[in-house]
């Protein structure tokens, strides 16, 4: 069965303090894995796309990089605004219509 | 571009009623999802249309629910005889023709069981 699991639950960091999320996947066939922000109240935004082991993607203060087994969220010198819950999910290729399993998210506090 | 639209935002209803969401997708894009996410969860897949086909639905849809997509525009979900455990954030997402395109999100529909 496709399954996510993202770590930690919940971070906090100080304003300025670079850190990493991580994203766990075990699917039969990786068509690709996604990253999404989700503001309180908000759907989520969508980031980042990785297709392939070794592909690295960045945008402003974020990085996202893949494994075979694992995506990496790097955030490097965080501000108060980088506070969000953010989301990892896979795509199968068993799946034809692209449907999404997400994991649980992490909560990520940064402070002024 | 006005993105993915959802109405109502919030939706309060008592145990046993009928409820229904809209959800607009970008102009352009022929996919059309619906999601489920319960507080600290990320989204569950509900189901799933290509133009006005229903191609896929999760076992987490019973009977109760039913989507349509008529003219393969705007949806609707839509929930009879609410129960508590249908309390959630209702998300819909759209996306363009081919699998590996990502999927933009509107702003969901919060519902509330009483």
């Amino acid at each position: 069965e496709d399954q996510v699991t993202q770590s930690p639950e919940a971070l906090r960091l100080q304003e300025g303090e670079s850190s990493s999320l991580n994203c766990s996947y075990t699917v039969s066939g990786l068509r690709g894995l996604f990253w999404y922000r989700q503001d309180p109240g908000k759907g989520p935004e969508f980031l980042f796309t990785l297709y392939s082991a070794g592909e690295e993607k960045e945008k402003e203060r974020l990085k996202a990089t893949l494994t075979k087994k694992e995506s990496f969220l790097h955030i490097t010198a965080p501000k108060p605004e980088d506070s969000a819950t953010y989301l990892c999910a896979v795509q199968s290729v068993r799946n034809q219509g692209g449907k999404l399993i997400f994991g649980q998210g992490t909560e990520l506090s940064v402070k002024p | 571009d006005t993105g993915v639209s959802q109405d109502p935002r919030h939706k309060i209803t008592k145990r046993g009623q009928n409820v229904t969401f809209r959800c607009d997708p970008i102009s352009e894009h022929n996919r059309l999802y619906w999601y489920r996410q319960t507080l600290g969860q990320g989204p569950e897949f509900l189901t799933y249309f290509q133009n006005e086909a229903q191609l896929e639905k999760s076992r987490l849809l019973s009977d109760r629910f039913s989507a349509e997509r008529p003219k393969g525009s705007f949806s609707t979900l839509e929930i009879q005889r609410t129960e508590q455990g249908d309390s959630a954030m209702y998300l819909c997402a759209s996306s363009s023709g081919t699998d590996h395109q990502p999927q933009h999100f509107g702003d969901g529909t919060r519902l509330s069981i009483l």
